[in-house]
């Protein structure tokens, strides 16, 4: 399979734990993303790599938030001390742009977090 | 504010007819329109895009229409067929930005 592989697929976890989701982007694409998606609603942007570099972090990035590419390859997003309200939809996505701007990314299918 | 407004939130379509979903933006500085497809338990996959030099563009039975001075961008999708039920989401991007702005969704009903 040459998609975008997230694992894992859910998250239970307690207030108050730490957890972390990794993203493996397709291995060509050089750009990776993360989004944030609750139910009923659209994804909103969270951050984004070019290569190992992270370019770009939303306003919904808390400081209990961070997210790595080392090498450039596959991506871990954490959170630390979690909350309820930090309970969605984490969705990857990679891409493979060239100089003239956004093209279609290709998500994974997710990891669903629930914080109990 | 960059934002974007989808309607309706759902929408239920007899086999064989038309669905069509609007989307409204505010930033004309928006440069990139695309339409994804969201089946659950699954990513959004990319349906369709548009830029704002063209006023239409026809991919199979999915046509997205756009009206750059009204700010407004639509999807039609012909011969609705029940594989389509799904939840579609437009989207936009600015210039420079590689992060895009998505709607809040409208779950497509069709009915066999």
């Amino acid at each position: 399979d040459t998609g975008v592989s997230q694992n894992p697929r859910h998250k239970i976890t307690k207030r108050g734990q730490n957890v972390t989701f990794r993203c493996d982007p397709i291995s060509e694409h050089n750009r990776l993303y993360w989004y944030r998606q609750t139910l009923g609603q659209g994804p909103e942007f969270l951050t984004y790599f070019q290569n190992e570099a992270q370019l770009e972090k939303s306003r919904l990035l808390s400081d209990r938030f961070s997210a790595e590419r080392p090498k450039g390859s596959f991506s871990t997003l954490e959170i630390q001390r979690t909350e309820q309200g930090d309970s969605a939809m984490y969705l990857c996505a990679s891409s493979l742009d060239g100089t003239g701007g956004v093209n279609g990314y290709t998500f994974g299918s997710g990891t669903r977090l629930t914080v109990v | 504010q960059q934002q974007v407004k989808q309607s309706p939130q759902s929408l239920i379509v007899q086999k064989g007819g038309i669905s069509i979903i609007n989307c409204a933006y505010e930033n004309t500085a928006f440069d990139y329109f695309p339409w994804y497809q969201q089946f659950p338990g699954k990513g959004p996959a990319l349906l369709i895009a548009i830029r704002p030099d063209v006023s239409e563009k026809k991919e199979g039975r999915f046509t997205i229409s756009f009206n750059k001075s009204a700010k407004q961008f639509s999807l039609h999708i012909m011969d609705s067929q029940p594989g389509d039920s799904a939840t579609y989401f437009c989207a936009a991007s600015l210039t420079g930005r590689r992060a895009l702005t998505f709607g809040s969704g409208t779950r497509l009903q069709v009915q066999p």
